[in-house]
């Protein structure tokens, strides 16, 4: 059975600070996605990673792929407050398994 | 811009009402889903459909139904609502071929009372 687990589950940061989220799940796949959840509000697509090696930019997130490992990472360059929300990872096989989610607070 | 909308934000029922949640896409495409999301459980996936008058069962399709009549539309029943099934739903849709990404709809919170 497909795992994806992420950590940390919870994230506190200050405003400027970088910041990696990590994704590991534990079967073959070379389909990543990382979402991004706002509280109340439904999941909104970030990145989606084909390859192994795929890197993905947009703002101050960078998401990275390497299907060797078994591992994406999320890394939150300079953090500001808009950037307050959870993100999940998912990995698609016949069908998506999400991350239990990592919910990221920044405070001034 | 991909468009998936569901009948309603929030919904009250009681115990053994039979409920009907609709999700409606405007992309065309083949792949639908009905997921549930609950604090600590992440997304876990119910049922979804590849096509038309096609489903298939996920990870948790136990007192739920599906019906898939059109293209662009997925209906989720809950045959006999229970406090159980208390949750956030949530639509999505996508292509058949890469990437696969999947457009969520804006959710459902039900209350079952």
């Amino acid at each position: 059975e497909l795992k994806v687990e992420q950590n940390p589950l919870f994230l506190s940061m200050q405003e400027g600070k970088n910041y990696t989220i990590y994704c590991n799940y534990s079967t073959t796949s070379d389909r990543l996605y990382w979402y991004r959840q706002d509280p109340g509000k439904s999941l909104e697509s970030l990145f989606v990673l084909l390859s192994n090696g795929a890197v993905k930019q947009e703002g101050r997130l960078m998401a990275s792929l390497d299907t060797k490992a078994r591992l994406s990472t999320l890394h939150i360059t300079a953090a500001v407050h808009d950037l307050s929300a959870t993100y999940f990872c998912a990995v698609n096989t016949d069908k998506l398994i999400f991350g239990t989610g990592t919910r990221l607070q920044v405070f001034p | 811009d991909v468009k998936v909308t569901q009948s309603s934000r929030y919904l009250v029922k009681r115990t053994g009402e039979k409920v009907f949640l609709e999700c409606v896409q405007d992309m065309d495409h083949e792949n639908m889903f009905w997921y549930r999301q609950d604090p600590g459980l992440g997304l876990r996936l119910i049922y979804f459909s590849y096509d038309v008058k096609m489903k298939e069962k996920g990870d948790i399709p136990e007192g739920y139904s599906v019906s898939r009549e059109k293209k662009e539309r997925f209906s989720l029943i809950l045959e006999s609502a229970s406090t159980n099934q208390t949750s956030m739903y949530l639509c999505a849709s996508s292509f058949n071929i890469l990437p696969n990404e999947q457009y969520f709809g804006p959710g459902t919170r039900l209350t079952v009372t």
